[in-house]
């Protein structure tokens, strides 16, 4: 089985502009997960969907927005970049209920604001 | 009060000798509690959960945990470690009253020398 995917792997982007990153889990995983990591702050949750519905929404400002899609497949948007979003953007998906089975994380998508 | 907290940025151990990297929890009821290890520019790889039942929990390449409700603490151990266990380890529980998020320690480096 293919492992979670996340695209693109690494982002440059300059402040004020906007960003869409693509995860896409595990064959058969409904729920899927982001984490923002930097050293400071280290893993920060960011959202829960399971099922197309969003279940957990992190302590992040509304810039930082996210969908599933019925696929399962799910993205993560932030826009009005700020030099503070740079950081490794993991995604992880797990099968069935996310509150108790493991998570299985992509590689990550490094976001550097210039 | 954050919920979980790993006490020790770094824990050097020779390769061979036994092993601990400590986490404590605070969440009210019955914690869900999690071990990650991330491998340099790699995402987050499962090692082993406590969702109730025995204490002592097997996981991944020979660690285990022991899950402590009087001391609130869920240690991982490795009874002889490798050099290639050398990585950064993550302690993870739900937080209920967190919105049921699952929230993450600070993460220790952990370094095996030979």
């Amino acid at each position: 089985k293919a492992g979670v995917t996340q695209t693109p792997r690494y982002l440059i982007k300059t402040r004020g502009q906007q960003v869409t990153l693509s995860c896409s889990p595990i064959s058969g995983h409904r729920s899927v997960s982001w984490y923002q990591q930097t050293p400071g702050q280290g893993l920060q949750f960011l959202f829960e969907y399971f099922s197309e519905t969003q279940r957990n929404k992190g302590n992040f400002p509304g810039r930082f927005s996210g969908r599933q899609f019925s696929n399962s497949r799910s993205e993560m948007n932030v826009s009005t970049l700020e030099l503070g979003d740079s950081a490794l953007y993991l995604c992880a998906s797990s099968a069935g209920d996310p509150e108790y089975n493991e998570q299985f994380f992509g590689p990550g998508t490094r976001l550097t604001v210039l | 009060a954050q919920s979980v907290a790993q006490p020790e940025d770094q824990v050097n151990v020779a390769e061979g000798n036994p092993l601990t990297v400590k986490c404590t929890y605070s969440v009210s009821g019955n914690p869900y509690l999690f071990w990650y290890v991330q491998y340099p520019n790699r995402g987050l790889q499962f090692l082993l959960k406590y969702i109730t039942g025995d204490n002592l929990v097997k996981g991944s390449y020979g660690f285990e945990a022991e899950f402590n409700k009087s001391q609130t603490s869920f240690h991982l151990k490795k009874p002889s470690a490798l050099v290639s266990d050398s990585a950064l380890y993550f302690c993870a529980v739900r937080d209920w009253s967190a919105g049921n998020m699952l929230t993450f320690g600070g993460g220790t480096r952990l370094m095996v020398k030979p």
